[in-house]
């Protein structure tokens, strides 16, 4: 198991500035995710973060818009850059335990509302 | 492109009422099918995996089974502390590779005494 500590809980934030989302896991992983879930939609994954190389975004979510950063391997953090309403969603982070499972544990998540 | 719909979107339930939550996907070479519950305010737990057509797995008084279409998650005379959302997720091998997992939208699930 794994227990994965979110911050900033909440956050209440102005169109067009930026906030980072920090993730501190208990114990090393080599891969942890970053997803959305937006009120009334599916649970989607924005990027996967590995320590010591790019992150891989999928398909809708870019770089400039969601930089990733991934020290070690029990931190990362998420920018939501340039922020609009659209981005007021819930952010999460989790990881799998034991690797490659699906089994994923996931953070508390980041409530974000873009004024 | 895989994809997980989940039906009902809501359920109320009195206590002690037992009842299923369905979960249909389309995917090609299907590795895994997952339950997790989320709590308001909370990330999701996971609950079971599921990996090929005929297994069941069960928790306390929730029980999950898998066809070749379709996944179910019988809650047998629930309790209001089962008051939650209830996500389904699939996981295909991509190749060497097992691709991302895709959520449906989730069920929610009122208990009421």
């Amino acid at each position: 198991s794994a227990v994965i500590s979110q911050k900033p809980s909440r956050d209440i934030c102005q169109r067009g500035t930026s906030l980072t989302i920090q993730c501190q896991v208990d114990s090393q992983v080599t891969m942890m995710f970053w997803y959305r879930q937006q009120p009334g939609q599916s649970l989607t994954l924005i990027a996967t973060a590995n320590q010591g190389s790019e992150a891989t975004y999928e398909s809708g979510f870019v770089i400039d818009k969601f930089p990733i950063s991934r020290p070690n391997l029990t931190f990362s953090t998420l920018t939501v850059s340039n922020m609009s309403p659209e981005d007021s969603s819930i952010y999460l982070c989790s990881v799998d335990l034991p690797a490659n499972t699906g089994e994923l544990f996931f953070g508390e998540g980041s409530r974000l509302t873009v004024l | 492109e895989d994809q997980v719909t989940q039906s009902p979107e809501a359920l109320r339930l009195q206590e002690g009422e037992s009842s299923s939550l369905n979960c249909s996907y389309t995917v090609s070479g299907l590795r895994g099918l997952f339950w997790y519950r989320q709590d308001p305010g909370k990330g999701p737990e996971f609950l079971f995996t599921l990996y090929s057509a005929g297994e069941e797995k069960e928790k306390e008084r929730l029980k999950a089974t898998l066809t070749k279409k379709e996944s179910f998650l019988h809650i047998t005379a629930p309790k209001p502390e089962d008051s939650a959302t209830y996500l389904c997720a699939v996981q295909a091998y991509r190749g060497s590779t097992l691709g991302r997992l895709y959520f449906g939208r989730g069920t929610q699930l009122t208990v009421w005494p």
